[in-house]
């Protein structure tokens, strides 16, 4: 298994612009979270989403969004495109929510620069 | 509000001396801790909680939740310990928070 994979790894956008970011969790996992990492910082956390349903949510504005799929693949989508949406966004996968969540792998991350 | 607080951001130490990386905690319950390692080049990976009570590559760390800390200690530090480390804190398995992060570099 190559662990958790992320794509694109890398990619520039304009301000005001959207984004699709994607996450592809370990085979047997049924729980993505995402994080933002501004350089500098510790991972803020985003979402968590376990079975298709939201479980957690972090101190982001709504033009930031998400879902999980059948197959539990993710994708974390942010709108209105802002200069502070530069960062590394990194997603984690683990067995199940809530306490299953706890043994989290992480993928390398998408470097997201906002021009 | 939940808060992790790592007061270090650069930490060096010699070879075979004692390392310890200093995490406090605002929480209202009972926290789930954590401490990950991103050694250079590879991914954010996790290097014990504290509910396990394990020791990991030698390290180890203790909840004093009088002082509301969790600092992870090492008594004798190797090179490959050189990494960033991170305290987080776990709500319920549902939401997650990170510190700042502590660089350490072991000293040869």
């Amino acid at each position: 298994d190559a662990g958790v994979t992320q794509s694109p790894t890398h990619l520039i956008k304009t301000r005001g612009q959207h984004v699709t970011l994607r996450c592809s969790p370990i085979s047997g996992h049924k729980s993505v979270s995402w994080y933002q990492q501004v350089l500098g910082q510790g991972p803020q956390f985003i979402f968590q989403y376990y079975e298709k349903e939201e479980r957690g949510r972090g101190n982001f504005p709504d033009r930031f969004s998400a879902r999980q799929f059948p197959n539990y693949s993710s994708e974390l989508n942010v709108n209105a495109l802002l200069l502070g949406d530069s960062a590394l966004y990194l997603c984690a996968s683990s067995l199940g929510g809530g306490v299953g969540a706890y043994e989290q792998y992480f993928g390398p991350g998408t470097r997201l620069t906002v021009t | 509000a939940q808060r992790v607080t790592q007061p270090e951001k650069l930490l060096s130490v010699f070879k075979g001396a004692p390392v310890e990386l200093k995490c406090n905690y605002s929480y209202s319950g009972s926290p789930e801790l954590f401490w990950y390692v991103q050694y250079s080049r590879q991914r954010l990976q996790l290097l014990l909680r504290h509910i396990s009570r394990e020791s990991i590559k030698g390290f180890t760390a203790d909840l004093n939740k009088g002082e509301t800390s969790f600092h992870l200690k090492k008594p004798f530090a190797q090179e490959e310990d050189s990494a960033m480390y991170y305290c987080a804190l776990s709500h319920f398995g549902n939401q997650f928070y990170f510190g700042t992060g502590t660089s350490l570099t072991v000293i040869p």
